[in-house]
């Protein structure tokens, strides 16, 4: 079936660090790949997104490249800093039916002074 | 513009005992979803609204879980009664097309 594999957590960086999630997914079809992100007390957020091969969403200095050699939509960060802390989720959708999001378990990013 | 309003934000519940989350979506989207969150997992579907009308529903637990959306705007979602591993966070979603999701900030619920 469809699902995502994420990197498990938890995560603990210094500030300026360079970050890495990586996520892998098995799917049906096409997916439309996308990152979202959960800070402390709030809602899930969309980070970023892809909808094709080779597509590459960016946000908030956040990037991932959909890889669909290696079926991969990994997450990267050049220099982390203290506000990044939170907890970063992939998920796909299938471009097709119900259009639901399928999640990853989700990887704890914590960034300390 | 207004978000996913949900309520209430927490609740605490015998187990046997019944419970009920309200969702409001964001004005004019049609499409609603009520997702799952156990700790350490991801969010899991629920049921999917497209205005009143169940999209999907393949993975609620229709023995003891019901959810509906009348008039196509606020949804209510029911446990009833509720079980030990029905402890999670419920998740609220609305959409006006995919990639439009908006969640809210959920509701904590935890059976003891």
């Amino acid at each position: 079936g469809d699902s995502v594999t994420q990197m498990e957590g938890p995560v603990t960086l210094s500030e300026e660090a360079f970050l890495t999630i990586n996520c892998t997914y098995t799917a049906t079809g096409y997916p439309s790949l996308f990152w979202y992100v959960q800070y402390p007390g709030e809602g899930l957020q969309l980070l970023l997104k892809a909808t094709k091969a080779d597509d590459k969403g960016s946000n908030k200095g956040f990037e991932a490249t959909y890889r669909k050699e290696t079926t991969s939509f990994h997450l990267e960060k050049g220099s982390v800093q203290v506000s990044d802390s939170a907890v970063y989720f992939c998920a796909l959708s299938l471009q097709t039916g119900a259009n639901n999001l399928f999640f990853g378990t989700g990887t704890r990013l914590t960034v300390i002074p | 513009e207004a978000g996913v309003a949900q309520s209430p934000r927490y609740k605490i519940i015998e187990k046997r005992q019944s419970v009920a989350f309200w969702c409001n979506p964001i004005s004019g989207h049609a499409t609603l979803y009520w997702y799952q969150q156990i700790l350490g997992q991801g969010p899991k579907l629920l049921i999917q609204f497209q205005n009143n009308g169940v999209v999907d529903d393949s993975q609620l637990p229709k023995d003891r879980f019901s959810a509906e959306r009348l008039k196509g705007v606020d949804s209510t979602l029911k446990i009833q009664p509720a079980k030990l591993e029905d402890s999670a966070v419920y998740l609220c979603a609305s959409s006006l097309a995919l990639y439009g999701y908006t969640f809210g900030s959920g509701t904590r619920l935890t059976v003891v």
